[in-house]
């Protein structure tokens, strides 16, 4: 149990071009999912909260306009990467709970390169 | 804000023990996770603290000390597949209960 399916797992664009990033629960719902990125040899940093049905969380310093979140449904949140730049390249992973006291569960990843 | 210490990389021989230390200073404090992470792949989650002691799962035990902002993840009988990086995060009391993630310890184990 507790699945997190993450599409697509790599993608390849131009500078200016927009990325559109699903994270699903398979196997449970979740009210609250969760949006990281990694670079190389670093540890993951938390980008935002997503809530289902609301606004999303974002912590300090991530730019709200150019990631954009939405989370429509209780096992569906997309993250769009709004005119990425190279420096946008890094590896984005979501993850989801079950429940509020329990572990998160992460999708497998998206390595997002920006030519 | 928050502050979680571990080592950066630890080497270990095949067939050893090894325990992976983690220091953290958080505002809140709701439990405490390890993480493996392999290269280029999402982390999979491997124990969850919340009260002190031990907890143990087959060849991989956690312990929590609360009062000392203290965890250390042990992981028995040392197989090459466990080379990865072990990542500890502590999960916070304040607004939607986040996962705060140390920089990882790379371990490398050697035949």
């Amino acid at each position: 149990g507790a699945v997190v399916s993450q599409h697509p797992s790599w993608v390849i664009c131009k500078s200016g071009t927009s990325v559109k990033i699903e994270c699903r629960s398979l196997d449970f719902q979740a009210t609250t999912m969760f949006w990281y990125r990694q670079f190389p040899k670093q540890s993951l940093m938390l980008m935002a909260t997503s809530n289902e049905g609301s606004k999303a969380t974002y912590e300090q310093g991530v730019e709200k306009d150019k990631f954009l979140i939405n989370h429509a449904s209780l096992t569906l949140s997309t993250l769009t990467v709004t005119s990425a730049h190279p420096e946008d390249s890094s590896f984005y992973i979501c993850s989801a709970r079950t429940g509020a006291n329990q572990p998160q569960h992460f999708g497998d990843g998206t390595r997002l390169s920006i030519l | 804000g928050q502050n979680i210490d571990q080592p950066t990389e630890m080497t270990a021989t095949e067939g050893a023990i090894v325990q992976i230390n983690c220091t953290y200073q958080t505002s809140g404090f709701n439990g405490l996770f390890w993480y493996q992470q392999h290269a280029g792949e999402a982390p999979t989650f491997l124990s969850y603290n919340v009260l002190d002691g031990l907890e143990e799962k087959g060849r991989f035990s956690s312990f929590l000390s609360r009062s000392k902002g203290y965890s250390y993840l042990l992981l028995k009988e040392l197989q090459m597949k466990d080379s990865a990086s072990y990542l500890c995060a502590v999960r916070d009391q304040a607004g939607a209960n986040n996962l705060f993630f140390g920089t990882g310890t790379r371990l490398t184990v050697i035949p």
